[in-house]
């Protein structure tokens, strides 16, 4: 069964660092890019940038270029996204999504993580 | 944040047809191709109509995609209770370089 698990829940103060994991199983870990989307309370689905699993290159949404890193682990199948210098509006709930189409990074995600829930408050 | 543009808010009864509309320009859905998602609270978003108005395995037929100019649409047929749950859409843009995603759609079947 292909499966995209994300880590536990956060609770981060302002300024404060975070990092999220994404676990893959069940299909070969180096075929699909992966992207992260978030979605903060009463907003529309924020694209943040995608990672070529193959290589661990990066394209990084212009909103978030100087906050963001996204690195991976292809010896356990995991995908991690850093945030940096977090503020209020930065809670959301944070999900990573597998690309659609084999070896290419395109605009569409058929697989998704569970979600990871990210309040930052001091 | 630009997003494509999206009714904040739509309805229908069991049974009717409804159609959910999704607004963009010329450098994303005006060039490019549409996917529409469902999104269930609690859940994590699922797929239900890709770019080339393909219905991933389990997707009901009576999900459809359509295109036109700058605009897009996503039309259920036979509306279940099952189907309330928040839409979005989503198009590649060609100034963002990387995917573009809606503002949501919350879908109410009375």
């Amino acid at each position: 069964q292909v499966r995209l698990v994300q880590s536990g829940a956060e609770l981060k103060k302002p300024g404060a660092s975070m990092r999220i994991s994404c676990k893959s199983s069940g299909y070969f870990f180096t075929s699909y890019y992966i992207h992260w989307v978030r979605h903060a309370p009463g907003q529309g689905l924020e694209w943040m940038g995608v990672l070529n699993p193959s290589d661990g290159a990066t394209t990084y949404a212009q909103h978030f270029l100087d906050r963001v890193t996204m690195t991976r682990d292809a010896s356990t199948s995991t995908v991690y996204m850093d945030l940096s210098s977090l503020r209020s509006d930065d809670t959301a709930i944070y999900y990573c999504a597998r690309d659609y189409a084999i070896e290419a990074f395109t605009d569409a995600f058929d697989i998704w993580g569970q979600g990871t829930v990210v309040t930052v408050s001091s | 944040q630009s997003v494509l543009t999206q009714p904040p808010s739509a309805s229908a009864t069991p049974g009717q047809r409804v159609s959910i509309s999704c607004s963009g320009g010329s450098s994303n859905i005006g060039t490019n191709t549409v996917n529409w998602y469902q999104h269930l609270p609690g859940t994590a978003p699922k797929l239900l109509v890709n770019s080339h108005n393909q219905r991933p395995l389990g997707v009901p037929a009576r999900f459809s995609g359509s295109k036109s100019g700058t605009s897009a649409s996503l039309t259920i047929s036979g509306l279940q209770s099952e189907d309330e749950a928040d839409y979005y859409c989503s198009s590649w843009d060609d100034i963002l370089n990387g995917p573009l995603l809606g503002g949501g759609t919350k879908l109410t079947v009375l």
